[in-house]
């Protein structure tokens, strides 16, 4: 079966410092891969997503990156970090290619990694 | 206007009850649609997708109508299990997916 990890689970950073987040995804090959944010009380907002190896679109202009170096591996980045980066970033993936009605293109999320800036 | 938009809540119910949620979506584009349920601090988990013919998994039903481009989730008889936030999700062809802010339940004994 299929399982995705990500991590760290919590973290406190200060502004201005660099972030890493690492997504992998176990018992499937050709993820689509995708990094949502959930702000405090709102709703999930897709940051990047990736069809492939070293193939990333992103959704919304900021200051985080996001990289695929490897089929299953999915990594968040920021040089510096803002305030207003804080939240719970969650990865998820769904098997490639369009949706369907057979329901096979869900997106299975990670566990989130709960990220706060002072 | 959000592309997917939903009643916040919270709905208060007891056990037992038949709770409703309507989310409405704006994208005409939109192909598949889903319910997820979110627990608090948690990763947002499928619950059901949502087919235009309707369907049914136990105490669930979900409903979608293309015309009026809404989508529903019934619960009967709410259990205090069931208390979380519920999201509508649209995704259009692509790897669009949009998510609704949620409407919070609680199900109280």
């Amino acid at each position: 079966s299929q399982t995705i990890h990500q991590w760290p689970a919590t973290l406190v950073q200060p502004v201005g410092s660099p972030l890493s987040l690492e997504c992998t995804v176990e018992g499937t090959s050709n993820p689509n891969l995708y990094w949502y944010r959930q702000a405090a009380g709102r709703g999930l907002q897709l940051l990047f997503y990736s069809v492939g190896i070293g193939q990333i679109s992103s959704e919304v202009p900021q200051n985080l990156s996001a990289s695929r170096p490897q089929d299953r591996q999915f990594i968040l980045s920021s040089k510096k970090l803002l305030l207003s980066d804080s939240g719970f970033y969650l990865c998820a993936w769904s098997s490639s290619g369009g949706p369907g009605r057979s329901g096979a293109n869900v997106l299975t999320f990670g566990a989130g990694s709960r990220l706060t800036v002072l | 206007r959000k592309e997917v938009e939903q009643d916040p809540g919270p709905f208060n119910v007891p056990e037992g009850a038949t709770v409703a949620f309507n989310c409405t979506y704006s994208n005409s584009a939109s192909q598949s649609f889903f319910w997820y349920r979110q627990d608090c601090r948690k990763e947002p988990k499928l619950l059901m997708s949502v087919y235009s013919s309707g369907n049914e998994d136990g105490r669930f039903t979900a409903q979608l109508n293309r015309a009026s481009q809404y989508i529903s989730l019934l619960i009967r008889d709410s259990k205090l299990s069931d208390s979380a936030t519920y999201l509508c999700v649209g995704r259009s062809g692509g790897f669009k997916t949009i998510f609704g802010a949620g409407t919070r339940l609680f199900v109280k004994a």
